[in-house]
């Protein structure tokens, strides 16, 4: 099944703590991107990979940090939490065939809600 | 960069009738504009996106149309059943390689 996972879904953390939340797809999709989605403001973009060694900023970066070492995986990394990072998570990857970029369906993971305390 | 506006923030109807979510974007480069659902408590899913050039898209109860003059581009429900109820975000593709999205409609369809 085509699917894009997310691992842990629930996490409750405190200030300071470095924590990793993993991603993963079995779509051999080339573009990953992370969002965060916060009540009145909608999804986003924290970072996004167009390939493998390839990431870039979105528009909200600031206290993240990723990686893309192997094509499936796009791992989400919080060196030193905050309460405001306090969120639910998305990750999402899509194929970059033809118009390329995001300009294709993204599937979304089902999500991570992080409380840092 | 990219801004995208959405409206209404929520809206309510009456089973049978149409619904109809507007947005608008700045940046006239954007080319992909798609619409996501969300259940609640579930992950976004694509119900429905057009590119530039196009001007509407239909699919079964939903269209979407665009105005690539006056930056707009609108979700069109019509005979709305209950199980429409959701969350809608629309988002514009402001560069190749990013997706600014609206802060969402929320859509309540009374039985």
């Amino acid at each position: 099944e085509a699917q894009v996972t997310q691992n842990p879904r629930y996490l409750i953390t405190v200030t300071g703590k470095k924590l990793t939340v993993t991603c993963s797809q079995n779509m051999n999709h080339e573009y990953m991107s992370w969002y965060r989605q916060d009540p009145g403001l909608g999804l986003r973009q924290i970072y996004y990979s167009m390939n493998v060694e390839v990431t870039d900023k979105g528009d909200v970066p600031e206290g993240y940090k990723v990686s893309r070492k192997e094509k499936r995986n796009f791992p989400l990394i919080l060196e030193s939490p905050s309460p405001n990072q306090t969120s639910l998570y998305f990750c999402a990857s899509s194929s970059i065939a033809g118009t390329g970029g995001p300009n294709n369906e993204q599937f979304f993971g089902p999500g991570t809600r992080l409380t840092v305390l | 960069g990219e801004n995208v506006e959405q409206h209404p923030s929520t809206l309510s109807v009456q089973e049978g009738d149409s619904a109809v979510i507007k947005c608008t974007y700045s940046d006239s480069a954007s080319n992909y504009f798609p619409w996501y659902k969300q259940e609640l408590g579930k992950r976004p899913q694509l119900i429905i996106d057009i590119r530039s050039n196009v001007g509407e898209k239909k699919d079964q109860r939903i269209a979407v149309t665009l105005n690539k003059t006056a930056k707009h581009f609108s979700l069109h429900i019509t005979e709305t059943q209950p199980e429409d109820s959701a969350v809608y975000f629309c988002a514009a593709s402001h560069r190749f390689q990013k997706l600014v999205f609206g802060t969402g409609t929320r859509l309540l369809v009374s039985p």
